[in-house]
């Protein structure tokens, strides 16, 4: 069974600093991956996604994320927080066969403190 | 993000009620979904319709019942629902279902079962 994982629920981060969002996942075949943002009272919006290639993609507002094989990760990262960066992040995969779902994740909260 | 409205933001309801939800798509995808969305839980993948034909059904209840006249229009009927049923319905469009493909969000119809 497709599955993903963000291991903690929220996140805080001074402005400025680098922050990470982490998210693992669990798949049978080649997961392709996403990063969703929502921000209150809002839909999800598309951040970025790892189809194949390069293992770090660059997506909206700044972000990257890391695919990482071997440790089954996908982490999204910024270099220098910004407070209106604060949101609910989901994590997302999809496989190559079988159903035609898109497994998110249960969401993190980051905060970005002034 | 105004791609993909959905109507109304907000609709409480008795169990006893008839409602529907709609979501219009500007982007011309050929794709729509449903998804239920409750706090702590990932996103629930509820309907998937391709070129106006529905493509997945995951065990969603009879209650909920969906329609896509075209390709630019989703709805969402609702009858006899319970109060575990109170979530935010989210409506989403991709370009076709090619798995590298993100799907866009509208900002949700927050429904509330009396």
């Amino acid at each position: 069974a497709q599955s993903v994982a963000q291991p903690e629920d929220q996140v805080n981060v001074a402005e400025g600093n680098p922050l990470t969002v982490k998210c693992t996942y669990s798949v049978s075949g080649n997961p392709y991956l996403f990063w969703y943002v929502q921000y209150p009272n809002r839909g999800l919006q598309f951040l970025l996604k790892y189809i194949t290639g390069d293992n770090l993609v660059k997506g909206s507002y700044g972000f990257e994320a890391e695919f990482n094989k071997s440790q089954t990760s996908f982490h999204l990262k910024k270099p220098s927080a910004l407070v209106s960066d604060s949101a609910l992040y989901f994590c997302a995969v999809r496989v190559e066969t079988g159903a035609n779902n898109l497994f998110f994740g249960t969401g993190t909260r980051l905060t970005v403190i002034p | 993000e105004t791609g993909v409205t959905q109507t109304p933001r907000h609709l409480v309801m008795g169990m006893t009620n008839k409602k529907s939800l709609k979501c219009e798509q500007h982007l011309g995808h050929n794709a729509m979904y449903w998804y239920k969305q409750s706090a702590k839980k990932p996103l629930e993948l509820m309907f998937v319709y391709s070129l106006e034909e529905r493509v997945e059904n995951n065990s969603v209840p009879s209650r909920f019942s969906p329609e896509c006249p075209n390709s630019s229009h989703l709805f969402l009927h609702l009858h006899t629902l319970q109060p575990e049923d109170s979530a935010l319905y989210l409506c989403a469009s991709s370009q076709d279902q090619g798995f590298n493909q993100p799907q866009h969000f509208g900002d949700g119809t927050r429904l509330s079962i009396l």
